[in-house]
């Protein structure tokens, strides 16, 4: 249980062009979801989260306005790199939160992740 | 602020071995430390919660350890195989909240 499906696994885009990333939850529901960043040998950065029904609260420095995060339903948030340029080249990971369960509600389920090259 | 910081970066062990890799973290007031697993370009795997309640949890053979006092975590592995070669990170909550704190990670690389 507490499978988190992210999609696609791997994209090349051009610069300038936008890209979607999903974020599923496939067998729970989940209230919270975050999204984070792993540049080449450093640690995951958490850029936002994403609260279902509401807009997601960013971390210092990451603009809101081109990372469009969307979690419209309890087990789907989507990240969009708007107008991605080749510093956003990365490893971009979500996590879902289990709702509901006190004992779980702050275990966060990983899903495989996202590279995202722009040429 | 939380922040997270993993020691040794890499570590290179023959196969048997017990290892033991080392984390710590500044914000006393952690409500979870966890333990991942993420092989190269893949994911993380989730390998270990403490809770701030407890001081330490065992799954096979691995133990991991959790001292708020001394803002320290142990990754305990015993008998290590070849198939334990991967990046290990640690994670800790930050001003109680749920956001994780990743630090930098270890590479470990066990050798047949």
């Amino acid at each position: 249980g507490a499978v988190v499906s992210q999609h696609p696994s791997w994209v090349i885009c051009k610069s300038g062009t936008s890209v979607k990333i999903e974020c599923r939850s496939l067998d729970f529901q989940a209230t919270t979801m975050f999204w984070y960043r792993q540049f080449p040998k450093q640690s995951l950065m958490l850029m936002a989260t994403s609260n279902e029904g509401s807009k997601a609260t960013y971390e210092q420095g990451v603009e809101k306005d081109k990372f469009l995060i969307n979690h419209a339903s309890l087990t789907l948030s989507t990240l969009t790199v708007t107008s991605a340029h080749p510093e956003d080249s990365s490893f971009y990971i979500c996590s879902a939160r289990l709702a509901g369960l006190r004992l779980a509600k702050n275990i966060q389920y990983f899903g495989a992740g996202t590279r995202l090259s722009v040429l | 602020k939380q922040e997270v910081t993993q020691i040794p970066a890499a570590l290179s062990v023959p196969e048997g071995e017990n290892l033991v890799l080392n984390c710590s973290f500044t914000d006393s007031a952690i409500y979870n430390l966890q333990w991942f697993r993420q092989d190269p370009g893949k994911g993380l795997t989730s390998l270990l919660l403490i809770q701030s309640s407890q001081r330490e949890q065992t799954s096979g053979r691995l133990n991991a350890s959790l001292d708020k006092s001394s803002g320290r975590s142990t990754l305990y592995i015993a008998a290590s195989q070849p198939g334990d070669s991967a990046t290990y990170l640690c994670a800790g909550t930050q001003g109680g909240s749920e956001k994780l704190v990743f630090g930098k990670g270890t590479k470990l690389t066990v050798n047949p």
